[in-house]
């Protein structure tokens, strides 16, 4: 079990470009979650997936953030027109669902310079 | 709303003392909320230290304990005695339902000296 893949690991972009990050969860596992986090404003909750619908993106900025899961291997987070304050570290995350154990990847550092 | 507070960092401690860090938090939609400890070693991924579902229920793990107390809203991570390899970040959690969303405290730095 390789447990929660995400990747690029470390992402740099240029202001106003596009960022897909890509994150592979555990297979079997039907609940996947997206996070940011950022010295600030610590980890926070951006959308989740269950059963490959979107289910809760209550944290998701309203503009330039997407998030997708094509099918049950993979989910991706799309930031349309990088800004600098989109810099942080992208943590995506897996479960069975319900009240088990949420199982987290090591992220991606996005830089916006 | 829903929230985590927690003991703000760096703590440090030498080896074989006792360590404490504090978490309390705020649940007004939640019903019956859930209580975790995560933590990232150096180098490693976020990873599930312990969990409580149940108030008044102790959690333990690798030599930590937290007790959930609905009444203070409360739920401190403790160990008697912490090691040098128990250096990491920790991240109190409030989980959100049967969702697996879960809601973080900033994290505390932990730092053992030898």
């Amino acid at each position: 079990n390789a447990g929660v893949i995400q990747t690029p690991r470390h992402k740099v972009t240029g202001k106003g470009q596009e960022a897909t990050l890509w994150c592979e969860p555990i297979s079997g596992h039907s609940a996947v979650f997206w996070y940011r986090q950022t010295i600030v404003q610590g980890l926070e909750f951006l959308t989740y997936f269950r059963n490959q619908a979107p289910i809760d993106d209550s944290g998701m900025p309203k503009e330039r953030f997407s998030a997708q899961m094509p099918n049950q291997s993979h989910s991706t987070l799309k930031i349309q027109s990088t800004q600098p304050q989109d810099s942080a570290v992208y943590l995506c995350a897996s479960s069975l669902g319900g009240y088990t154990e949420v199982f987290f990847g090591k992220g991606t550092r996005l830089t916006v310079v | 709303g829903d929230s985590v507070t927690q003991t703000e960092g760096p703590v440090t401690v030498s080896e074989s003392e006792s360590l404490i860090i504090n978490c309390t938090y705020s649940a007004t939609s939640i019903a019956y909320p859930n209580l975790f400890w995560y933590v990232r070693y150096p180098g490693e991924g976020l990873q599930l230290l312990l969990k409580v579902i149940t108030a008044g229920q102790k959690g333990s793990s690798r030599g930590f304990e937290a007790t959930y107390n609905k009444e203070t809203t409360s739920f401190h991570l403790q160990k008697a005695s912490v090691q040098e390899s128990d250096s990491a970040v920790y991240y109190c959690a409030l989980g959100t339902g049967n969702t697996g969303k879960l809601i973080f405290g900033l994290g505390t730095t932990l730092q053992v000296q030898p």
